[in-house]
Order: structure tokens, then C-alpha cells, then sequence
């Protein structure tokens, strides 16, 4: 099956400085990722949706200045935590979807997250 | 707007007993829903989905799920649990978001152990 990279896979951070996070469809072409944060014990809870060269949709109550999104290229896009504070550590998610096509059945392959820890 | 409730967020079964995981969905047109599971520290995996092409879906592992839309209803089940199969399990339903994006709301999932 397609599979999806993250890196790092767990990464700590001092309060203030800012963090780039990898996420890379590996055997595939992904015309659209997502970026899911995870609190512990708790649901994933959807970011961002990014479409290869062009601009991120954000969803409601996420700060766009602070969680920078870059989908350059059909197998990689970015998460950057801007001046991250210890309120923004978490489980962070990605997936992709393969190909063109939408459609609400078309299936999103998950990467296997990044925990961050901001100090 | 779509979304899932499971009911019970820890359930315990002995290995080799019947695993039940409960999910309703919300949802003004015929939805379409998943099962994901996720082992501690990964990502998530699909277990199944429901494409309306039958009510009685199969899915890895021995899982399956029914759609049964007058209980509004798309419960996992398992004849006979492993130890394998502690992990987070999510059920979620796709929404459209606009243009040809359609996006996943999951819910909040329910923590399956399995005594031996």
C-alpha cells in the first residue's frame, strides 16, 4: 500500500523557536495532504488542508501565521510551528491523498506523526 | 454538518471474546464512513469503509461493520479479539470542504485492551 513519511518523528523544542515538520508520500503522487494535531487521548482534529502549489485551507480557529503550510511539491509538504509555545506541543499527523480525483471515498494514507514538546 | 459519536471511550475484552465497538453518525445526506485503527505512537490505519454498495462491510483483520441507517449506526465488530488488536480505533465520516475536497471528521475514539 502507499505510504507516508514523517520527520522527525519526535522532536523538543525550547519556547520561541520555530519547527519544520516533513511529510512525504513516498510511492505515490499526492495532490492533496492534511495536517491532523492529536491531543493525548483525544480525536484527531483536522489542521489544514493543503493542494500541491497552491495555497493551504485552513479550518476554522487555527492560526495561519502560525502554523505555516508549504505543499511544494507532489511528494512532500511542511508544517512550520512559528514561535512555538508549550501549548503548542502535541501529536502532529499527516496524511495524503493519491492522485486527481477527489471524491468523498477516496482514501487519505496516514503518516506516522511527530510528537513535539516545546519547553 | 457530519460528524460520529462512539460511545465509550475504553473497552475491555478477554482474548478470544467479541469485540463491539459502537459508532453513530450525524449526517444529512448518505454518508460515507470509515474505521481506523492506530497502534501506540503511529498513524492511522483504514480498517474498512462504507461505500452504500452493502450494508455489511469487511475489512482487514477479520473486522467488519454495518450500516444500519434507522439506528443511524456503523458498528465495529470482531468475532474473537487478539492481543493484537489493542489499539485506538476511530470511526469518522467524510464531508465535503469545498471545491473537490472532501475532509474526514473523526471521532474521538475508543481505546480497545485485550486481557489475556
Amino acid at each position: 500500500g502507499a505510504v507516508v513519511s514523517q520527520h522527525p518523528s519526535r522532536v523538543i523544542c525550547k519556547s520561541g523557536t520555530s519547527v519544520k515538520i516533513e511529510c512525504r508520500s513516498l510511492d505515490f503522487q499526492a495532490t492533496t495532504m492534511f495536517w491532523y494535531r492529536q491531543f493525548p487521548k483525544q480525536s484527531l482534529m483536522l489542521m489544514a488542508t493543503s493542494n500541491e502549489g497552491s495555497k493551504a485551507t485552513y479550518e476554522q480557529g487555527v492560526e495561519k501565521d502560525k502554523f505555516l503550510i508549504n505543499h511544494a511539491s507532489l511528494t512532500l509538504s511542511t508544517l512550520t510551528v512559528t514561535s512555538a509555545h508549550p501549548e503548542d506541543s502535541s501529536f502532529y499527523i499527516c496524511s495524503a491523498r493519491e492522485g486527481l480525483a477527489g471524491g468523498p471515498l477516496s482514501e487519505q494514507f496516514f503518516g506516522p506523526g511527530t510528537r513535539l514538546t516545546v519547553l | 454538518a457530519q460528524s460520529v459519536t462512539q460511545l465509550g471511550s475504553h473497552v475491555s475484552v478477554s482474548e478470544g471474546a467479541l469485540v463491539l465497538l459502537r459508532c453513530n453518525y450525524s449526517s444529512s445526506v448518505p454518508p460515507y464512513l470509515f474505521w481506523y485503527v492506530q497502534y501506540p505512537n503511529q498513524g492511522l490505519q483504514l480498517l474498512l469503509k462504507y461505500t452504500s454498495a452493502a450494508t455489511l462491510v469487511k475489512g482487514i483483520n477479520d473486522f467488519e461493520a454495518e450500516f444500519k441507517k434507522s439506528e443511524t449506526s456503523f458498528h465495529l465488530t470482531k468475532p474473537s479479539a487478539h492481543m493484537s488488536d489493542a489499539a485506538e480505533y476511530f470511526c469518522a465520516v467524510t464531508s465535503y470542504s469545498g471545491g473537490s475536497n472532501y475532509k474526514l471528521t473523526f471521532g474521538k475514539g475508543t481505546l480497545l485492551t485485550v486481557n489475556p
